[in-house]
């Protein structure tokens, strides 16, 4: 069964403070490794997608890489804008399926 | 991007009724389409998987006489909820499958939030 723990819980940044999201996984056969965010109400929101070890991807303050084992979401000097949930999902088999983690919520402060 | 939209965004109704959440992919077609129900500061729960012209596959747990789906169309899907109790009042979210490069992508719906008094 595909497993997905995503650490810390909530993280609570002053504005300009980088620092990273983990996410942590176990799959047979990973598909893609995804990363979405979501804000109060709403559908999350696509921002990357991760295929195989070693790969990164960035979008504006957001870089995201991945490991055989986990990835991570690095976000640099981030903005209050940024205050959002992160979801990380992985796709093991053939059929679409996502298995999510419990999302970070990250609060960044003025 | 890709764009899926819900209808309604929000929805109140007394408990015994049916109600209906349309979810369509409005720049592209999508052979699949999932539905997943959302409890307060909770992940997503994959309920089912709406495939076009075919019977929708329940997760385990999911009653499939109470929620009804159909994906008559390449970019429509439906969930019905049917004799909705208090118990059913979640945010329920669609996304749509897109083709895009190695794999497939999963795009959200905007959701829709049901009450049921």
């Amino acid at each position: 069964e595909d497993q997905v723990t995503q650490s810390p819980e909530a993280l609570r940044l002053q504005e300009g403070e980088s620092s990273s999201l983990n996410c942590s996984y176990t799959v047979s056969g990973l598909r893609g490794l995804f990363w979405y965010r979501q804000d109060p109400g709403k559908g999350p929101e696509f921002l990357f997608t991760l295929y195989s070890a070693g790969e990164e991807k960035e979008k504006e303050r957001l870089k995201a890489t991945l490991t055989k084992k986990e990835s991570f979401l690095h976000i640099t000097a981030p903005k209050p804008e940024d205050s959002a949930t992160y979801l990380c999902a992985v796709e093991g088999g053939s059929n679409y399926k996502l298995t999510f983690g419990k999302g970070t919520l990250l609060t960044v402060n003025p | 991007g890709a764009v899926v939209s819900q209808h309604p965004s929000w929805v109140i109704c007394k408990s015994g009724t049916s109600v209906k959440i349309e979810c369509r992919s409005l720049d592209f077609q999508a052979t699949t389409m999932f539905w997943y129900r959302q409890f307060p500061k909770q992940s997503l729960m994959l309920m089912a998987t709406s495939n076009e012209g075919s019977k929708a596959t329940y997760e385990q747990g999911v009653e499939k006489d109470k929620f009804l789906i159909n994906h008559a169309s390449l970019t429509l899907s439906t969930l019905t909820v049917t004799s909705a109790h208090p118990e059913d009042s979640s945010f329920y979210i669609c996304s749509a499958v897109r083709p895009t490069g190695l794999t497939d992508t999963q795009y959200f719906g905007p959701g829709t939030r049901l009450t049921v008094l």
